[in-house]
């Protein structure tokens, strides 16, 4: 059983970057292909990116790019997303999400979800 | 990029009512559409993959159907436990993308 735990709620100011984690555990992390979607406040669920095992790339949804890093530490089964140049409309609750190769690559296993909070 | 388009944002519907959410493509995305249920301060659950595959330990209540570019979710007999937010979700091309949302309240 795949179980994706994500680290605690931040608080930063404009302009900071934040780095979210996000710990494997029932699978190893070379086995999954894995995804951020993050909700603002209110608002509905945004697709920021993910991996690609067709091309074995990670792939960044334009509104992000330039600014977006999504990383793996495989030693730990750890993926990570860092955003740089943080402005208030990235307050935002952060979720990675993943398939565990049953639902033909739809999201069925969520993290908690971490609350990133932008203000001055 | 896909867009999506997703109807009604609001639905207000008793419990026992059968309630219809549709979500329209921009372009055809064979049967690569998903389908979420959230709650209050919860991750999304997963209720519908490939379309129209009910996922493991949802009730048969909720149904999805579609292909190409017109999908529907289908709950047949609303429980009070189903009164959330759905979303739909096309991976077929990336950037992969989701719907603005259907909120199922109370009437």
């Amino acid at each position: 059983q795949v179980q994706l735990v994500q680290s605690g709620a931040e608080v930063k100011k404009p302009g900071a970057s934040v780095k979210v984690s996000c710990k494997v555990s029932g699978y190893t992390l070379t086995e999954l292909s894995m995804h951020w979607v993050r909700q603002a406040p209110g608002k509905g669920l945004e697709w920021m990116g993910g991996f690609d095992p067709e091309d074995g790339e990670t792939i960044y949804a334009q509104k992000f790019q330039g600014r977006v890093t999504m990383t793996e530490d495989t030693s730990t089964d750890t993926a990570y997303m860092e955003l740089s140049s943080l402005r208030s409309e990235d307050t935002a609750v952060y979720y990675c999400a993943t398939d565990s190769k049953a639902t033909l690559d739809a999201f069925d296993i969520w993290g908690q979800g971490t609350m990133v909070t932008v203000s001055s | 990029v896909i867009w999506m388009t997703q109807s009604p944002s609001l639905l207000s519907a008793s419990t026992g009512d059968r309630v219809t959410i549709s979500c329209r493509m921009s372009q055809g995305i064979s049967s690569y559409l998903a389908w979420y249920q959230q709650k209050p301060g919860k991750a999304p659950e997963l209720l519908i993959y490939a379309a129209s595959t009910l996922q493991s330990g949802v009730p048969s209540r909720f149904s999805g159907s579609g292909s190409g570019t017109d999908f529907t979710l289908t709950i047949s007999c609303l429980q009070s436990e189903d009164f959330a937010t759905y979303y739909c979700q096309q991976y077929y091309s990336f950037p992969w993308t989701f719907g603005q949302g259907t909120k199922v309240e109370i009437k």
